[in-house]
C-alpha cells in the first residue's frame, strides 16, 4: 500500500461545477498537508496549507483534512477553464523529512 | 523578483555521463530540497538539506549527488550511476525544515533527457 494515494483521472467537468479532489493517507505521523497545482511541464504551485482537522477556505477553494479517516480533500467552487492543471496533495510528518506527493490529479474544465 | 531559478530549463546527457543541475533561492530559506518527477507520478525527495554542509539522503538518493556550500544554492549532480536519469526535476525551499507554518516553493524545474 502506497503511503499516499490519489486518484489520476482524468476528471471532466463542467465550467461552474464546484470540483472535489481527494486523498487518503495511511501514515498517521503526518501532521501537515498541502495541495499545489501544477500546469503541464512548469513546477507546482502552493494551493493551500493545513495542519489540523477541519476545514480551511481561501477564496474559490475549500481544503479539509480529516485526520481520524486519513482523508483530505480539496474543493474548487465556480470552476474556471484556467483551473485546468494537475493537483497535487502532499503531506509531512514535520521535522525535517520534506513532502510525500500523491500522483497527482488531472483536472479538466470544460467551457 | 524573490524566488527560485533552476537552470537550465531542458538538458540533454549521453549515458555515462554526469549532469548537474542549478538550484538557487534568494527567499533566504534555511532548507532547500531535490525532488523527482515521472509522467503520471507525483514527486519523489531524492535529498535535502537543512543548513549550509549539511544534507540528507531521501526516498531515492541512489545515483545523485549533492553540495551546500552556500545558503542559496543546492546544486544536483545526476551520476552515470543512475540507471533512469530521465525526469523532470524540480528544487524546492523552505524557511525552516518542519516548523509550523513552513511550506515548500519550487521552482520551474529542468527537464532531463538521456539519449
Amino acid at each position: 500500500q502506497k503511503e499516499v494515494e490519489q486518484d489520476p483521472g482524468p476528471l471532466s467537468v463542467p465550467e461552474g461545477a464546484i470540483v472535489s479532489l481527494n486523498c487518503t493517507y495511511s501514515n498517521s505521523a503526518f501532521q501537515y498537508f498541502m495541495w499545489y497545482r501544477q500546469y503541464s511541464r512548469k513546477g507546482p504551485e502552493l494551493l493551500m496549507y493545513t495542519y489540523s482537522s477541519g476545514n480551511k477556505e481561501d477564496g474559490r477553494f475549500t481544503a479539509q483534512v480529516d485526520k481520524s479517516s486519513k482523508y483530505i480533500s480539496l474543493f474548487i467552487r465556480d470552476s474556471q477553464p484556467s483551473d485546468s492543471a494537475t493537483y497535487l496533495c502532499a503531506m509531512m510528518r514535520g521535522g525535517a523529512d520534506g513532502l510525500t506527493f500523491g500522483k497527482g490529479t488531472h483536472l479538466i474544465i470544460q467551457p | 523578483d524573490g524566488g527560485i531559478t533552476q537552470s537550465p530549463k531542458y538538458l540533454f546527457r549521453k549515458e555515462g555521463q554526469n549532469v548537474t543541475l542549478s538550484c538557487e533561492q534568494n527567499l533566504n530559506h534555511d532548507a532547500m530540497y531535490w525532488y523527482r518527477q515521472d509522467p503520471g507520478q507525483g514527486l519523489r525527495l531524492i535529498y535535502y538539506s537543512q543548513i549550509v554542509n549539511d544534507f540528507q539522503k531521501g526516498d531515492i538518493a541512489e545515483g545523485y549527488s549533492v553540495s551546500r556550500e552556500k545558503k542559496e544554492s543546492f546544486p544536483l549532480t545526476v551520476t552515470s550511476a543512475q540507471k533512469n536519469p530521465t525526469a523532470f526535476y524540480l528544487c524546492a525551499s523552505s524557511m525552516t525544515s518542519g516548523s509550523i507554518g513552513d511550506t515548500q516553493y519550487f521552482g520551474p524545474g529542468t527537464r532531463l533527457t538521456v539519449l
